[in-house]
């Protein structure tokens, strides 16, 4: 079953505004991370955070961590039309190379 | 420096036969991680491999093994194919295995339909 849980599933916005996602996962994590996936495409990666970590950013992207929730969020400031994409997060007890996904949010941005 | 690359990239069998498909990892990395992910849904770990061992190995039955080579190259191989194998199967390869957290980078992916 999956761990991480997206939310919300879809998410439709104008270009220019800011897009925020939701990861909850179950159990304890050594770290998660965000990816991006354009149409069936490979997954590529955004981010990582630790465990230990509480925030992190990278160019437009801010994710945010609450182990003390089990939560995460992925905020994307001043979308593009090209941020259009579904993305995952993955959680990971150990190492990274034994991710477990959740289902995704599919984000669209209007031109 | 080239990404991770997958072969073939797409590929169509029929039910009962068996597939075998390949991964090349970035250089220096020595973790591959094959995942399934149908349609729809996110990706699901099938194997870890780390210089030339399993690591880790999800809830998948022994249809599906994978081997990993010298240099860090990995096959994963089905056997006796099933309509519900048809999805899009992803390689990722990080640098290290144990120690970490490493990000995970993934390949294009391979598509397999199963008729």
């Amino acid at each position: 079953s999956q761990q991480g849980e997206e939310d919300p599933q879809a998410l439709s916005i104008q270009e220019g505004e800011n897009a925020t996602m939701n990861c909850s996962y179950k159990t304890s994590i050594n770290n998660l991370q965000w990816y991006r996936q354009n149409s069936g495409r490979g997954l590529v990666h955004l981010i990582l955070i630790r465990s230990n970590e509480r925030e992190k950013h990278s160019g437009r992207l801010r994710v945010t961590l609450d182990t003390s929730k089990k939560s995460s969020s992925l905020l994307i400031t001043a979308s593009r039309a090209a941020d259009t994409a579904s993305y995952f997060c993955a959680t990971a007890d150990t190492n990274a190379g034994k991710s477990t996904f959740g289902d995704g949010t599919t984000l669209t941005v209007k031109p | 420096d080239a990404g991770v690359t997958q072969s073939p990239t797409h590929l169509i069998k029929t039910r009962g036969q068996h597939v075998t498909l390949r991964c090349s990892p970035i250089s220096g990395h020595k973790s591959v991680s094959w995942y399934q992910q149908v349609l729809g849904q996110g990706p699901q770990f099938i194997f870890q491999y780390y210089e030339k061992e399993e690591r880790g190995r999800g809830n998948f039955p022994d249809r599906f093994s994978a081997r990993q080579f010298p240099n860090y190259s990995s096959e994963l191989n089905v056997n006796a194919l099933l309509l519900g194998d048809s999805a899009l199967y992803l390689c990722a390869s990080s640098l290290e295995g144990d120690l970490g957290p490493y990000e995970q980078y993934f390949g294009p992916g391979t598509r397999l339909t199963v008729t």
